[in-house]
């Protein structure tokens, strides 16, 4: 079974504080990563797509690829609370386009 | 900014009973995806389309599912005799090509009593 694998939270972080959120992949052959934002009762919303190894910016985000270790990370800068949300870890495998989906970090960011 | 469109937003069915959840996938997108996620679990993969035919399609997606592209713009999700446990939220996605990122819908809410 391929897993992605991510820390349920709450992870809790002040106002303006840098938020880390971390995931795990089993499919060592994976090729596409994705990071999504799910409101409570609303649909995932793309935040972030990495292929390679490193980092990608884009705004406030930061995502990061290991491929070697099968781990990919997302940073949030300057975290508002309108950043709180569950956040989504989506991998593609080596086969196929359909998203293997982690259970998703619950992040609460606190005025 | 193109989205991809769900009808209902709700739907209320009786065990038993056939459903069709429509969508419309952003008009310049090849690759279209049902996703269904429980409530308080996370979102699962049903089946992919692409050139007119499903590409992949995961367990879940048995004999009482199918999928069509009735016309250029439509993309639909049948569920033949609902259950239970197909209450859900069923979300619709596109992606430009295979490994490009997928959009979602906002989801039907599929509630089976």
């Amino acid at each position: 079974q391929k897993e992605v694998e991510q820390n349920s939270g709450p992870l809790s972080v002040p106002e303006g504080a840098i938020a880390s959120l971390n995931c795990t992949y089993s499919d060592r052959g994976s090729q596409s990563f994705f990071w999504y934002r799910q409101y409570s009762g609303k649909s995932p919303e793309l935040i972030m797509s990495i292929y390679s190894n490193g980092d990608k910016e884009d705004g406030r985000f930061t995502a990061q690829l290991n491929k070697a270790s099968q781990y990919v990370s997302l940073l949030i800068r300057d975290s508002q609370p309108s950043d709180s949300a569950t956040y989504l870890c989506a991998v593609n495998p080596n086969s196929g386009y359909a998203l293997n989906f982690g259970k998703g970090t619950s992040l609460l960011v606190t005025p | 900014e193109p989205e991809v469109t769900q009808t209902p937003s709700h739907q209320v069915t009786q065990m038993g009973q056939e459903v069709i959840l429509r969508c419309v996938p952003i008009s310049n997108h090849l690759y279209f995806y049902w996703y269904r996620q429980i409530l308080g679990q996370k979102v699962e993969f049903l089946v992919s389309f692409y050139n007119n035919e499903i590409s992949e399609k995961s367990e879940i997606f048995d004999d009482q599912f199918s999928v069509e592209r009735p016309d250029g713009s439509n993309f639909t999700l049948k569920i033949r005799s609902t259950k239970l446990e197909d209450s859900a939220m069923y979300f619709c996605a596109s992606s430009e090509i295979g490994n490009q990122p997928q959009h979602f819908g906002d989801g039907t809410r599929l509630s089976i009593l």
